[in-house]
């Protein structure tokens, strides 16, 4: 399968821990988004790489989040002291830098704290 | 004014029917506008890039209009397997410059026998 990954599918943790998500994205691909989607609401811009460069961030990222992607390939979202808002499907996408490209998604890490 | 606003849904129609789900934009500097389709708990899959001249991929047509920020999806005899979320996806300049893609809530579309 040549398509985006997510890892893990599914992550259940309790309030307060941290939790990290990892992203494979389409190999010739050089950006990579990362989406926060609940139920009934679209998905939400969280943060975006140009190869290795987080060259975006949403004002609405708070601090106990952190996106890396360090050889411009994989990315991981880290996820610090984790609240029950936070429980939501977390969506990475990932496109060539090209106008009218499209995006192709990951099947997205679902996140439940409790 | 939300940057990417979209019809609430849903909307219920029977087989046959003909839909059109609407969509506008705040930021007049955006550069491409997609229709992504959106299964229940499935991730969001591109249905049809929208093109300034408007384009047409089988049932579906795609309009846009610069002027008015203004994009559309019409469905043609739809189907039952066309019940989904069709989410509005505009490239837009974020707050470093750089542009992303930014969707709409989504507008669910029921299609029933």
């Amino acid at each position: 399968d040549t398509g985006v990954s997510q890892d893990p599918r599914h992550k259940i943790t309790k309030r307060g821990q941290n939790v990290t998500f990892r992203c494979d994205p389409i190999s010739e691909h050089n950006r990579l988004y990362w989406y926060r989607q609940t139920l009934g609401q679209g998905p939400e811009f969280l943060t975006y790489f140009q190869n290795e460069a987080q060259l975006e961030k949403s004002r609405l990222l708070s601090d106990r989040f952190s996106a890396e992607r360090p050889k411009g390939s994989f990315s991981t979202l880290e996820i610090q002291r984790t609240e029950q808002g936070d429980s939501a499907m977390y969506l990475c996408a990932s496109s060539l830098v090209r106008v009218n490209t499209e995006a192709f998604f990951g099947q997205g890490t679902r996140l439940t704290v409790v | 004014r939300k940057e990417v606003e979209q019809d609430p849904g849903p909307f219920n129609v029977p087989e046959g029917a003909t839909v059109a789900f609407n969509c506008t934009y705040s930021n007049s500097a955006s550069q491409s506008f997609f229709w992504y389709r959106q299964d229940c708990r499935k991730e969001p899959k591109l249905l049809m890039s929208v093109y300034s001249s408007g384009n047409e991929d089988g049932r579906f047509t795609a309009q846009l209009n610069r002027a008015s920020q203004y994009i559309s999806l019409l469905i043609r005899d739809s189907k039952l397997s066309d019940s989904a979320t069709y989410l509005c996806v505009v490239f837009f300049p974020g707050n470093s410059g750089y542009s992303t893609l930014t969707f709409g809530k989504g507008t669910m579309l029921l299609v029933s026998p």
